[in-house]
């Protein structure tokens, strides 16, 4: 099957710093999604990206669907100690009949106050 | 609203012992999938139900079975657990199968001895 890698794995930072991680797929998708998850709660989707070259906003997060349609980046902006979680991004190619997500492993975020 | 509920939230099982972990949506959702969460591994999904009626095979079916009981609920079954079994599972639904939107319920704990 398709293959995520993200990275950063895990990410120990002060608070107001800024954050950015990525995922790179060795094919293509049509659509990145970008998933946090927090302790006990199953994830909840933050971003989707639709389009090459598209950069989306939500509040201090911004992530963009790479040019090659073969990777996707997220960054949080002056991180404040709520932010903690999971984060994971997923791809999903709707074509041949196959429209399931591939997700990445998670970048595991925490924040220092 | 309650969105997409699991039960149990944790279950304890022996090698070989059966159960079936439920879930229902309340989004009037056509599409519902079971995903297995371990350690390092993100989300890998098992089975999917396009619509009520219908149910394929994802990522890692191996030892399980699923029910598409009615639009609302779609069950996960267990027959003879083992303990490569052990694993967060969640429950997700979409609008339709190519609605990349899934929303995620709070997760199953299961630990097979």
């Amino acid at each position: 099957g398709q293959q995520l890698n993200q990275s950063p794995q895990s990410m120990f930072i002060q608070e107001g710093e800024d954050v950015s991680m990525n995922c790179t797929s060795s094919s293509i998708f049509n659509t990145w999604l970008w998933y946090k998850q927090e302790p006990g709660e199953g994830p909840v989707l933050l971003i989707a990206l639709y389009k090459a070259g598209e950069l989306t906003s939500n509040g201090r997060l911004t992530a963009q669907f790479g040019i090659t349609r073969k990777d996707s980046f997220l960054n949080i902006s002056a991180s404040i100690p709520s932010d903690v979680g999971i984060y994971f991004c997923a791809g999903q190619y709707s074509g041949a009949g196959s429209y399931q997500l591939t997700f990445g492993k998670g970048t595991k975020l925490s924040v220092i106050p | 609203n309650a969105g997409v509920t699991q039960t149990p939230k944790f279950q304890v099982l022996k090698t070989g012992q059966s159960m079936t972990l439920q879930c229902a949506q309340d989004m009037n959702h056509n599409s519902m999938y079971w995903y297995r969460q371990d350690p390092g591994m993100g989300l890998r999904l098992i089975y999917y139900s396009a619509s009520e009626g219908t149910t394929d095979k994802g990522e890692v079916p191996n030892g399980y079975n699923v029910s598409r009981l009615n639009k609302r609920e779609f069950s996960l079954r267990l027959e003879s657990a083992a303990p490569s079994q052990t694993s967060v599972y969640f429950c997700a639904s979409s609008g339709t199968l190519t609605q990349e939107t899934q929303y995620f319920g709070p997760g199953t704990r299961l630990l097979v001895l």
